[in-house]
């Protein structure tokens, strides 16, 4: 079957840490992957995403590289910043008879103290 | 620009009953995208509609239905209702059909439902 597999949290920084959140995946076939993250108070947003092996996704100095060989997609961000405190899902969509498949990690919450 | 706005925010019911929750797409985006979060099982896809008609299903029994309008607003509906149900309900709105981000989705901010 499908499924995503994130690093649980919580997990807690300081800022301008260095930021690993590690996300891997199984799927039947080659899946889109995702970052989303959600802010307290606000709805899930977008994070950055990556449709095929190598790619790299980017957003706001957040990366992430789609490793075929490792099944992984893991986030990382080089100096965090206290407003980058939410939760951040990996996610994968993959395409399977015409039908779209949308499965999320369970979420890792992130706080950065000042 | 309004965002997607999904009506009511808060809902309590009681098991057995049913419940109908909506979901006002951004002006001129034609798919709506629902989606449960629960403490326990996180976020799950509950299906996707485009020009009113269902094109992707996750895994949720048929208790769980929706629909979509010509207008591109969207009902989602679940009929006697467990105390599982208790859920922040998410909707998300896009340009064009799928949900493989060729188009960015945009989320709503939910509809929070207690089961009691």
């Amino acid at each position: 079957g499908n499924s995503v597999t994130q690093m649980e949290g919580p997990v807690t920084l300081s800022e301008e840490a260095f930021l690993t959140i590690n996300c891997t995946y199984t799927a039947t076939g080659y899946p889109s992957l995702f970052w989303y993250v959600q802010y307290p108070g606000e709805g899930l947003q977008l994070l950055l995403k990556a449709t095929k092996a190598d790619d790299k996704g980017s957003n706001k100095g957040f990366e992430a590289t789609y490793r075929k060989e490792t099944t992984s997609f893991h986030l990382e961000k080089g100096s965090v910043q206290v407003s980058d405190s939410a939760v951040y899902f990996c996610a994968l969509i993959i395409t399977q008879g015409g039908s779209e498949k949308l499965v999320f990690g369970k979420g890792t919450k992130l706080t950065v103290n000042p | 620009k309004a965002g997607v706005t999904q009506t009511p925010r808060y809902l309590i019911k009681t098991r057995g009953q049913q419940v109908t929750l909506s979901c006002s797409p951004i002006s001129g985006h034609r798919s709506v995208s629902w989606y449960q979060q629960t403490p326990g099982q996180g976020l799950q896809f509950l299906f996707e509609y485009f020009s009113e008609t269902q094109r992707n299903k996750g895994n949720f029994p048929g208790r769980f239905s929706g629909r979509q309008f010509s207008n591109s607003r969207s009902e989602m509906n679940v009929s006697t209702l467990e105390l599982g149900d208790s859920a922040l309900y998410l909707c998300a709105s896009s340009l064009g059909p799928g949900l493989a981000g060729t188009d960015t989705q945009y989320f709503g901010p939910g509809t929070r439902l207690t089961v009691l």
